[in-house]
Order: structure tokens, then C-alpha cells, then sequence
């Protein structure tokens, strides 16, 4: 168990709809992260939030948006979704955000299945 | 930009046998360098990780690495392999120098299985 929670564990849903994957990070973690995993893209990073700043962009489309509130927590908004939206969606976090040397703690990820 | 290129996507042993994950990197700078495993349906976890010091790493459960900035490769070795440690294997590298705020990027993974 790495300390890191993520909700749900799995959504199915419409194409076009919108859906809020939820990370807590480990406790004292300042940082938290989003990947999306997939079969053909494989794993990609989205986003990393620090404190409640975002702190780097990765491959995230602009259908997709994600915040960090006070108590650390994140979420993860979707919208528009289409059937390539359909993926395993993991969070991690790190003490600090020093992204490139810190040890991330991945959660055990939402399964999101857009029909 | 870097790059992870994993060589095997998949590698099947017989348990108790020696077994060695491929990667290789591509950059311009400096690199620090990762593996991560995923057992089946849960998250990742650090096996180890390079930043700088001895090129030859250890890790949890008896896997090491070794970086190689001639050949720039950080293969993932382990002398005797169990059941357990059918997984899959990721390989990251983020860019080096100093404090990083850079992103890790993620080798396409591979998956190791092992047989009795």
C-alpha cells in the first residue's frame, strides 16, 4: 500500500460526458501527479500539481483540467469524453516537486471505460 | 527532449534463472534515471533509482541496474528470479542537473514473466 488513494476504482460512462477522477496523496506530500496508461500511448504524464500550483503540463488535451486544494487533495476533470479517452488513470505524489529525483508513490489508479 | 526505449516488451524465465530488462536513453543533458514494476492491477513502485555516484544500483528485492553513459543504457538485472516477480518493469528518465523539475518519461514497459 503505498498511501496514496485514488476514487473510484472504476467509471464506465457515456461518449461526451464529463467525470472527476479524486487523488489523496500520502500524508506530507506536497505534490501530486497524473498519468494516463493505455495500450498505445503506454504511460503518459499529464500533470503535476505542488502546493496547490500546477507545476508542469505534460501531454494533457484541453478537454482535461486538474486541481489541488488546500487539504492537497486532487482532482481530475474530463469532459467531452470520447472513446480514446478510455484508460487507466493513475496519481502519484512526492514530498516536494522535485519531479525529475523524487521518489513517486503511484495510487492504485481509476479504470475509466468510456462506451 | 528525452527519450526511453524499452528493447524487449516481453521476457519470458524459468524460475531461479537470471534475467536482465533492456533500456536504453536518449538525451541531450544529463539524465537521472528510474525503473519502476507494476504488479497486476496496482500501481507502480520504485525498484531503484539513479542520480548520481556509483553506476551500479541496488534495489528492493534484489534487482540492481547499472548506468552505462557510453552506451546510454540503464539495464535492470537480477541473479535468481521467483514467481513473484512476474510484473511489469518501466523504465523513466528525467532530465539531470542539479534541482529538477522535470518530468519522468516512461519506457513503453516489459513484461516479465516467470514460470515454475
Amino acid at each position: 500500500d503505498s498511501g496514496v488513494t485514488q476514487t473510484p476504482k472504476h467509471l464506465i460512462t457515456a461518449t461526451g460526458q464529463r467525470v472527476t477522477l479524486r487523488c489523496s496523496p500520502r500524508s506530507g506530500d506536497l505534490s501530486v501527479y497524473w498519468y494516463q496508461q493505455s495500450l498505445d500511448q503506454g504511460l503518459q504524464f499529464l500533470i503535476q500539481y505542488y502546493n496547490g500550483e500546477e507545476r508542469a503540463k505534460g501531454n494533457i488535451l484541453e478537454r482535461f483540467s486538474a486541481q489541488q486544494f488546500p487539504d492537497l487533495h486532487s482532482e481530475l476533470n474530463l469532459s467531452s469524453l470520447e472513446l480514446g479517452d478510455s484508460a487507466l488513470y493513475f496519481c502519484a505524489s512526492s514530498v516536494g516537486g522535485l519531479a525529475g529525483i523524487e521518489t513517486q508513490y503511484f495510487g492504485p489508479g481509476t479504470r475509466l471505460l468510456v462506451l | 527532449a528525452q527519450s526511453v526505449t524499452q528493447l524487449d516488451s516481453q521476457v519470458p524465465v524459468f524460475e531461479e534463472a537470471p534475467v536482465e530488462l533492456r533500456c536504453n536513453y536518449s538525451s541531450s543533458v544529463s539524465v537521472y534515471l528510474f525503473w519502476y514494476v507494476q504488479y497486476p492491477n496496482q500501481g507502480l513502485q520504485l525498484l531503484l533509482k539513479y542520480l548520481s555516484g556509483s553506476t551500479l544500483v541496488k534495489g528492493i528485492n534484489g534487482f540492481e541496474a547499472e548506468f552505462n553513459k557510453s552506451q546510454t543504457s540503464f539495464h535492470l538485472r537480477k541473479p535468481s528470479v521467483h514467481i513473484s516477480d512476474t510484473a511489469e518493469y518501466f523504465c523513466a528518465v528525467s532530465r539531470g542537473g542539479g534541482t529538477s523539475y522535470g518530468k519522468l518519461t516512461f519506457g513503453q514497459g516489459t513484461i516479465l514473466t516467470v514460470h515454475p
